[in-house]
């Protein structure tokens, strides 16, 4: 498809347990983006990559999360241990960077996390 | 520093009215204003954005007024439309049109309902 697609679109998990979302960006994006979105928490930025720079993990509020990205396209977000606050959707985004461009983040639909 | 404040958290308006929303931002070194929209289901949509060089910035029925001395900005939606009821969430974020940008900080967001 020419959007970002995320899987699962919905997880229940037990508390204590690993879990793993997954983001495709659009194609030709070197941009990509984590966030959560918590009720009445708005959008909280978690991880940043850009290219082959070094990614801004500044947004990660534990180190129970981690993300990678793997050849420059699809990532991963993972949280270990998971904790009923981690309850949550977790929006993907990309964008191309780069002089010229408009800066403009194209969302997936999210993955519902919820923690039992 | 990274904070973007906006209110109201939520917003009831008649259809035909005026929405307005509004923002502040902290960081003099945010240069990239956008505001985006959320329906329900789905992840945000860039709805408009502006940069500090100008005041204003108007497409179709949205409109945005940026006050660089006040560090305030708002999203003003004219002849309100039952179709325009979302979430609204502005943003601010440091370009670097050198390649890079800096991740995108959004504030808490606004349920805007539109009356019949």
């Amino acid at each position: 498809g020419a959007g970002v697609s995320q899987s699962p679109s919905n997880k229940v998990t037990e508390k204590g347990k690993d879990v793993e979302l997954r983001c495709d960006p659009i194609s030709g994006h070197t941009a990509l983006y984590w966030y959560r979105q918590s009720l009445g928490q708005g959008l909280e930025f978690l991880i940043y990559f850009q290219g082959n720079s070094a990614p801004d993990k500044s947004g990660l509020p534990s180190d129970r999360f981690s993300a990678e990205r793997t050849g420059g396209s699809v990532s991963t977000l993972t949280i270990q241990r998971t904790q009923q606050e981690d309850s949550a959707v977790y929006l993907c985004a990309s964008s191309l960077a780069g002089r010229g461009t408009t800066g403009e983040l194209f969302f997936g639909e999210g993955s519902r996390l919820t923690v039992l | 520093q990274q904070q973007v404040k906006q209110s109201p958290q939520s917003l009831i308006v008649q259809k035909g009215g005026i929405s307005i929303i509004n923002c502040a931002y902290e960081n003099t070194a945010f240069d990239y204003f956008p505001w985006y929209q959320q329906f329900p289901g789905k992840g945000p949509a860039l709805l408009i954005a502006i940069r500090p060089d100008v005041s204003e910035k108007k497409e179709g029925r949205f409109t945005i007024s940026f006050n660089k001395s006040a560090k305030q900005f708002s999203l003003h939606i004219m002849d309100s439309q039952p179709g325009d009821s979302a979430t609204y969430f502005c943003a601010a974020s440091r370009q670097n049109y050198g390649g890079s940008q800096g991740n995108l900080i959004f504030g808490k967001g606004t349920k805007l309902s539109v009356k019949p």
